[in-house]
C-alpha cells in the first residue's frame, strides 16, 4: 500500500517550452503532498506544499509564477515548469501526506531543458 | 528552530561490515524521527521510523533509537550488504511545521564486494 507515482519519470524539452509533471497517489486519498527538487548529490529543497483544493504554498525564493501546482483531486498534483531554461533541469520529487506524519514518495521524475 | 545533522559521506565500508551514520537534530517538543534511502535514479523510501524517546524503529535488519537526551537518531547495520549501497536521509516531522519533514544532507553509503 501507499504508493506514488509520477509521470513522466524523464522529460526533455527546449528551452521556453513548458512541462508538465504529475503526481499520484495511486491507493490512498492525500490532502497534502508536496514538491521536492534537488540537485545532483544534495538533499531535497522542499518547494512548496500543494493541498487539495486551495492554492498551494511556495517556499521562499521559490518562483510561484514558474512552478505552477494544482492539487485538484485527492489523488492528483501536477507541477508545471513554464518557459523552462537549462537551469530548471533537476531531479523533481513529489510526496503525499497519508496519516498524520507519514509521507510516501514518487520516484522522481528527470527533467532535461535543451 | 527545526535541523538535522548527518555525518558527511561518502561512507565506503566492504561488505559484511558494521555500519552507523550519525544523526542528531535540534527541534523543540517532541517530534518523529525517520530514516529514508534513496538508490541511484530512485525517490526516497521510507526505511525506519520513530514517534517518541526511546522507540526504536527497525526494518531490513536496520536500525536506529530515538535518544532525547542526546538528540540523536544514529542509523546502523549490523552486517551490510552490496545492495545497501545508497544515499541514506535522516529527517523529522516536527508537529507545527503543516507536515513539512526537515531532511538531512543525506550520507552516500558504498558498499564493496
Amino acid at each position: 500500500g501507499a504508493v506514488v507515482s509520477q509521470h513522466p519519470s524523464r522529460v526533455i524539452c527546449k528551452s521556453g517550452t513548458s512541462v508538465k509533471i504529475e503526481c499520484r497517489s495511486l491507493d490512498f486519498q492525500a490532502t497534502t503532498m508536496f514538491w521536492y527538487r534537488q540537485f545532483p548529490k544534495q538533499s531535497l529543497m522542499l518547494m512548496a506544499t500543494s493541498n487539495e483544493g486551495s492554492k498551494a504554498t511556495y517556499e521562499q525564493g521559490v518562483e510561484k509564477d514558474k512552478f505552477l501546482i494544482n492539487h485538484a483531486s485527492l489523488t492528483l498534483s501536477t507541477l508545471t515548469v513554464t518557459s523552462a531554461h537549462p537551469e530548471d533541469s533537476s531531479f523533481y520529487i513529489c510526496s503525499a501526506k497519508a496519516l498524520a506524519y507519514e509521507q510516501y514518495f514518487g520516484p522522481g521524475t528527470r527533467l532535461t531543458v535543451t | 528552530g527545526n535541523s538535522v545533522t548527518q555525518m558527511e559521506g561518502p561512507v565506503t565500508l566492504s561488505e559484511e561490515a558494521f555500519l552507523t551514520i550519525n544523526c542528531t537534530y535540534t527541534a523543540t517538543g517532541y517530534p518523529s524521527l525517520f530514516w529514508y534511502v534513496q538508490y541511484p535514479g530512485e525517490g526516497l523510501q521510507l526505511l525506519l521510523k520513530a514517534t517518541k524517546a526511546d522507540d526504536k524503529g527497525s526494518n531490513k535488519g536496520f536500525e536506529a533509537t530515538y535518544r532525547k537526551e542526546t538528540t540523536s537518531f544514529h542509523l546502523e547495520k549490523g552486517s551490510v550488504q552490496v545492495s545497501d549501497s545508497a544515499v541514506y536521509f535522516c529527517a523529522l516531522y516536527p508537529y507545527n511545521q503543516g507536515g513539512k519533514l526537515i531532511f538531512g544532507q543525506g550520507t552516500e553509503l558504498s558498499v564493496k564486494p
